[in-house]
């Protein structure tokens, strides 16, 4: 089956110490967008990449980087992980046409100790 | 402004009984409108989704929604709820940006 997939499912790192999340994609979406969701919240955007353009939102942190090296991958990096950044991270695709429904990932939990 | 209202936080229902999720949004024209479910510690599922057309929708689970333009709204029903629904539910619509803006959530609860 077609889907999103994101690794590890659950991140355990030390405050500080750079921390890399994956998500995969077998759709052939053009569209890749990473969220944080913090408990009993809705999903933040922090980027999407559209094809290999990539947007950054406004109020997205330095902290937070990620790169896209083709259609299939995405990486989320936090060079250095704060307590405030412990959350769910998730990953999402889509066709890229304003209709089109978002695909997500399983989601990442970091945990930050 | 664009925005997405879920004025229930909470809502609790029996097993069996019939379930309305309210959704309002705030857009300056016809968008393009979601829900999702979102069970603990798992990614978002789609439930459903109006482009245009008949306003009453179909999704899986036995979920419908009704899409009201003069009230702005996209209510989420179900006529039986069963014990497994309960999770996370969020109404969205996609912005011109291809951005989705999510409402806060609704939680639901399902007594046996």
């Amino acid at each position: 089956d077609a889907m999103v997939i994101q690794n590890p499912r659950y991140q355990v790192t030390q405050f500080g110490k750079p921390v890399t999340l994956s998500c995969s994609q077998t759709l052939n979406h053009n569209v890749m967008y990473w969220y944080q969701q913090k408990s009993s919240q809705a999903p933040k955007l922090l980027f999407h990449y559209y094809d290999k353009d990539f947007n950054n939102e406004a109020d997205t942190p330095d902290n937070f980087q990620s790169r896209r090296p083709n259609t299939s991958f995405c990486f989320l990096d936090i060079r250095s992980p704060g307590l405030g950044d412990a959350a769910m991270y998730l990953c999402a695709t889509s066709r890229g046409q304003q209709g089109n429904e978002q695909f997500f990932g399983p989601g990442t939990r970091l945990t930050v100790l | 402004a664009q925005s997405v209202t879920q004025p229930d936080i909470h809502i609790t229902v029996s097993e069996g009984a019939s379930l309305e999720l309210r959704c309002n949004y705030s857009y300056g024209a016809t968008p393009y409108l979601f829900w999702y479910v979102q069970s603990p510690g798992q990614g978002l599922q789609l439930l459903l989704k109006y482009f245009s057309g008949d306003t009453l929708v179909q999704g899986i689970k036995g979920f419908e929604a009704e899409f009201k333009r003069s009230q702005s709204s996209f209510n989420l029903r179900k006529p039986s709820v069963h014990w497994s629904d309960a999770a996370e539910y969020f109404c969205a619509f996609v912005d011109s940006s291809y951005k989705l803006i999510f409402g806060s959530g609704t939680r639901l609860l399902v007594r046996p």
